[in-house]
């Protein structure tokens, strides 16, 4: 069975540095694409970035690009996602999902991490 | 980079109602189109992939039309689970930026 597994709700404050997790399980996880989405508060989904773990090849949507860092541990099969310098602003709910393609080759995220609530708050 | 808009923001139907909502790309996006359904609290769950193609395990009731720039999702006979937040999801970009619509909230009239 596919399983993303993301560690656990954080509480910080600004100008703080977070490291949060997302361990793949029941599939190759060097073999599909891991993205990253944020959700604020009572807002839609954004798009922040993906990575292979395959050889850390990671892209970066331009509204992230520089905020954030992703990466990858293939050894332990676990995608990241950190903050240097957190801001208010970062507080939302994040998931990681795998990047699949079909036959056809269109891609999609077909499987979710159940989300990790990051609260930034002095 | 390429938009997606979705219509309309809100919807308030009942049970048993046929629904149809609307996602239109900035941009042809050829049949690069995906649509999630998100419940309250919950992460978000794939129905449809390559504008009309339903994933595994999704109910019949739910279908994807369009392709280019215009699609839809339409769901024939609404059932008490059906009320939650859908997104589409454009995957053409070859910037690796694969934007998502605002979503549509689907209520119970």
């Amino acid at each position: 069975e596919v399983q993303l597994v993301q560690s656990g709700a954080e509480v910080k404050k600004p100008g703080e540095s977070l490291k949060i997790s997302c361990k793949g399980s029941g599939y190759s996880f060097t073999s599909y694409w891991i993205g990253w989405v944020r959700q604020m508060p009572g807002k839609g989904l954004e798009w922040m970035g993906i990575i292979y773990p395959g050889d850390s090849d990671t892209r970066y949507s331009p509204s992230f690009q520089g905020q954030v860092t992703i990466s990858a541990d293939k050894s332990i099969s676990t995608a990241y996602l950190q903050w240097s310098s957190l801001k208010a602003s970062d507080t939302a709910m994040y998931y990681c999902a795998r990047w699949a393609t079909a036959v056809a080759g269109t891609p999609f995220f077909d499987y979710w991490g159940q989300g990790t609530l990051v609260t930034v708050s002095s | 980079d390429i938009q997606m808009t979705q219509s309309p923001s809100s919807l308030s139907a009942s049970v048993g109602d046929r629904v149809t909502i609307t996602c239109r790309a900035s941009q042809s996006i050829s049949s690069y189109l995906n649509w999630y359904q998100q419940k309250p609290g919950k992460a978000p769950k794939l129905l449809i992939y390559a504008a009309s193609s339903l994933q595994s395990g999704v109910p019949s009731r739910f279908s994807g039309s369009g392709s280019g720039t215009d699609f839809t999702l339409t769901i024939s006979s609404l059932q008490p689970e059906d009320f939650a937040t859908y997104y589409c999801q454009q995957s053409y970009s070859t910037l690796f930026m694969y934007t998502f619509g605002q979503g549509t909230k689907l209520e119970i009239k």
